[in-house]
């Protein structure tokens, strides 16, 4: 079957402006996680959702960072005023569920704020 | 100093050769991945392991929680294992599932 896909693989905005970025679980999973990787860094943790509901969002960085996943599937992380710190490659995984399951990744949507 | 980390940051070797590859946490955890990134982003993941060892082909994980260590092995390299290999920890907090990632280390096997 399909796994993790995200949309727009690339994202190239200017400082101050509104991005969405859309991450479309394997069908069936329940848990999904957004992570973020500035170059020459590994992955880090923004939030992660149980369902619908955020379980975990202290990664998140500030307020300017939103993630919704209003019926449970797709998930939109969404970042307002950019600011160009944003600029990194941002990651979607989905498993299972929560508790003890592989992560599976998504491609990634690189995000480039000018 | 980071939760995770791993060493070496680089490792270029030969065709055929035995590779390890490190791992050290400092908090306690339930489980750690490790899991490969090519060039142009695509993460897969390779393990997740608790205790012991694991086995996949050519590519051998394991982890000694005493010693909060993990090493991944790869037997007769080849220039494809060429990549980013990351270990991942997740803590040990119920309902506490997110990773906390290590830098990587940038593996370069030469034909």
């Amino acid at each position: 079957g399909a796994g993790v896909s995200q949309t727009p693989s690339n994202k190239v905005t200017e400082k101050g402006k509104y991005v969405e970025l859309r991450c479309d679980p394997i069908s069936g999973h329940t848990a999904l996680y957004w992570y973020r990787q500035s170059l020459g860094q590994g992955p880090e943790f923004l939030i992660y959702f149980q369902g619908t509901g955020a379980a975990d969002d202290s990664g998140l960085p500030n307020d300017r960072f939103f993630a919704v996943r209003p019926e449970g599937s797709v998930s939109t992380l969404k970042i307002q005023r950019t600011e160009r710190g944003d600029s990194a490659v941002y990651l979607c995984a989905s498993s299972k569920q929560a508790s003890g399951e592989t992560q599976y990744f998504g491609p990634g949507t690189r995000l480039l704020v000018l | 100093k980071n939760e995770v980390e791993q060493s070496p940051q680089n490792l270029t070797a030969q065709e055929g050769e035995f590779i390890t590859i490190n791992c050290s946490y400092s908090v306690g955890i339930s489980a750690l991945h490790w899991l490969q990134q090519h060039p142009g982003g695509g993460i897969v993941s390779l393990f997740m392991l608790s205790s012991g060892k694991k086995k996949h082909g050519r590519l051998i994980a394991t982890i000694n929680i005493q010693e909060k260590h993990s090493s991944l092995h790869i037997t007769a390299s080849h220039p494809r294992d060429s990549a980013v290999y990351i270990c991942a920890a997740k803590g040990t907090n119920f309902g506490n599932e997110k990773l906390t990632f290590g830098t990587g280390t940038r593996l370069t096997i030469i034909p």
